[in-house]
Order: C-alpha cells, then structure tokens, then sequence
C-alpha cells in the first residue's frame, strides 16, 4: 500500500503567480488534511476534507488560498498570487477514519 | 483553546546518552496525544500515541505517558543513537472537535553525536 503522495517536492514561484499542490491520499482514506510549516516552526492546520466537501477550512487564510478534493482525482490546495510570505513546507495528511493521520513528505514552496 | 507547548532546542546529546523532551498540552476535554518524527527533508511520522489517562505509548525504545494532572506528555528514550537525530514534536487531537485535526507544539531538534 504506497503511502500518501504530494507532488511536486519542490515547487518555485515568483510573486504573483500560481502555485497548485496536489495530494494523493493512501488506498481506502477519504479524510484529508492540509497543513503548513513555516521554516522553524512547528504545522499548522489550514484545512480537512472528505471526497467532495470542505468540512473545515477554519486554518485556511482567507483570501488567496483554497482546496478541494474532488470524486476522482487528487486533492488540490491552491494559491494565488502568491507572496514571500507563502514560503513554507505544505504537508497533506490522510486518514481512514477520524484517528490516526498518515503524513505525505511535503511540497515545499519558495516564492521569489 | 488547545494548544501544545514543547522544551525549546536543540537537544544535543552523546551516543547512548538518557533522552527526556518535555511537553505540556492545555485542552478542554481529553485530548489524544502524539509525538511525531520528522527527518531531514521528509515529512512526519507516528512515533508513538496514548488517547486517554496514564497511557503509556512506546515505540522503537521511545516512551512517553499521559499525566492528566500535570497535563504532560514526556518523551524518553534510555539509550539514543546518532541515528535518532531528528525534529520531534509533540501534538493533541481533541476528539470534542469534530475535524480531529492535530495541533502541534513548534517541535524540538535533537542531535546525537558519535
């Protein structure tokens, strides 16, 4: 059973251009979450959700950032117009259930 | 709100030396607790979890126990190797929140040498 997988592992924008993360879940997890590390610090939670809904974006900035995870298909965290401040390591996590989180290695994203 | 509060780094340590990290969490309710691993350039994983009071969670001769009252979740580890090196953190999972999403501490840098 391969484990979660994110692509790309590196990913360069420069200001003001967009930056999509893709996030393939383990076989048989329909729980997904996305969280953010800022160099030093420890993950932050942006957002959860099941095959097709947003259960909980409470970590998610309000403007710019948003994420999906569609019937078919990776689930996507996009950013647009991104900035300096973008600069971190985005890491998905998925679940079976509502326990244990299996973590992706992460994009990371630097903003020129 | 909940939140998770770990001993600052780095941790340097010699071979075979005794490992304690602390971590304190503040939850309303009972909150499972995690402590995960993070290498150089990868992403998080499991080490070890307890989900209610006096728990003991061990794993790869890494332990840590759920202390309600002192609201503590210790990792320990008698005899580290250099090949323990990593970023360690702690983190909390309040099955009152219905997303379950984890909230971590900023993570402590443990380097073992030789």
């Amino acid at each position: 059973n391969a484990g979660v997988m994110q692509n790309p592992r590196h990913l360069v924008r420069r200001r003001g251009q967009e930056a999509r993360l893709r996030c393939s879940p383990m076989k048989g997890h329909s729980h997904v979450y996305w969280y953010r590390q800022l160099p030093e610090e420890g993950l932050k939670f942006m957002v959860y959700l099941q095959k097709e809904n947003i259960i909980d974006e409470s970590g998610m900035p309000k403007e710019r950032f948003s994420a999906e995870f569609p019937k078919e298909g990776p689930s996507i965290l996009r950013i647009q117009q991104v900035v300096r401040g973008d600069s971190a390591a985005y890491f998905c996590a998925s679940s079976p259930d509502d326990n244990e989180q299996f973590f992706g290695p992460g994009t990371r994203l630097t903003v020129l | 709100g909940n939140s998770v509060t770990q001993m600052e780094g780095p941790v340097t340590l010699s071979e075979e030396a005794f490992l304690t990290i602390n971590c304190t969490y503040t939850a309303t309710g009972y909150p499972s607790l995690f402590w995960y691993v993070q290498y150089p350039g990868e992403g998080l994983q499991l080490l070890l979890k307890a989900t209610k009071a006096d728990d003991k969670g061990s794993n790869k001769g890494f332990e840590a126990t759920y202390r309600k009252e002192t609201t503590s979740f210790h990792l320990e580890k008698g005899s580290v190797q250099v090949s323990d090196s990593a970023v360690y953190f702690c983190a909390l999972s309040d099955p009152g929140d219905s997303s379950y999403k984890l909230i971590f501490g900023s993570g402590t840098r443990l380097l073992v040498r030789p």
